[in-house]
């Protein structure tokens, strides 16, 4: 089975664009969650996204949004980018609704210039 | 409120054992997890745990939780090289919580450093 993947793994933007990662799970995963990691704050929970329902949302701002397709691919956005959103985005993929077992992909590296 | 702790940094030599340990404040957690980050790398799921049990023990790996003292600890036998990396502990709701669905609270990581 192939693990989660995560394009593009590497992206380089400059403050004010925006941005569009993405997240195929594990074949049969329904729920998807974007976590941010970055040296200052360490892994921080995004948003959960399950049956194309965002179904918690962690304490970030409203530029960063997120939706679910109907084949359980996940996209994350984030608008107006700010020199602190430099960070290694990623995504988690696991079965269910209250699933034990969440599987990592490898990560999209965003640095803002 | 959440907060998972973790130690900086351990250092051990090859062929010895390695304990990382990690105290969580938030006694609802049903789930404990230990992944590994190797550098560049996504988290690799490591092992977890149930918030009934007091220790889980996979091949090399063995989990030990004080529920008591919110404390686990992810003990790693003859530990080789290539075990370098950064170590998490996280925890979650999910089952005790639907709401809290598949949330994930980490700590801030322990590096590994293995001498040969």
């Amino acid at each position: 089975k192939a693990g989660v993947t995560q394009t593009p793994r590497y992206l380089i933007k400059t403050r004010g664009q925006q941005v569009t990662l993405s997240c195929s799970p594990i074949s049969g995963h329904r729920s998807v969650s974007w976590y941010q990691q970055t040296p200052g704050q360490g892994l921080q929970f995004l948003f959960e996204y399950f049956s194309e329902t965002q179904r918690n949302k962690g304490n970030f701002p409203g530029r960063f949004s997120g939706r679910q397709f109907s084949n359980s691919r996940s996209e994350m956005n984030v608008s107006t980018l700010e020199l602190g959103d430099s960070a290694l985005y990623l995504c988690a993929s696991s079965l269910g609704q209250s699933s034990y077992e969440q599987y990592f992909g490898p990560g999209t590296r965003l640095t803002v210039t | 409120g959440e907060d998972v702790e973790q130690s900086l940094f351990l250092s051990v030599r090859e062929g010895d054992s390695s304990v990382i340990n990690c105290t969580y404040t938030d006694s609802s957690s049903t789930y404990l997890y230990w992944y590994k980050q190797e550098p560049g790398a996504g988290l690799q799921l490591l092992t977890y745990i149930f918030s009934n049990m007091d220790m889980k023990q996979d091949q090399r790996l063995t989990v030990l939780l004080n529920k008591k003292d919110k404390h686990l600890s992810l003990r790693i036998a003859d530990t080789q090289t290539g075990d370098s990396a950064i170590y998490f502990c996280a925890e979650s709701k999910g089952l005790m919580n639907n709401n809290a669905g598949n949330m994930l609270t980490f700590g801030g990581g322990t590096r590994l450093m293995v001498k040969p």
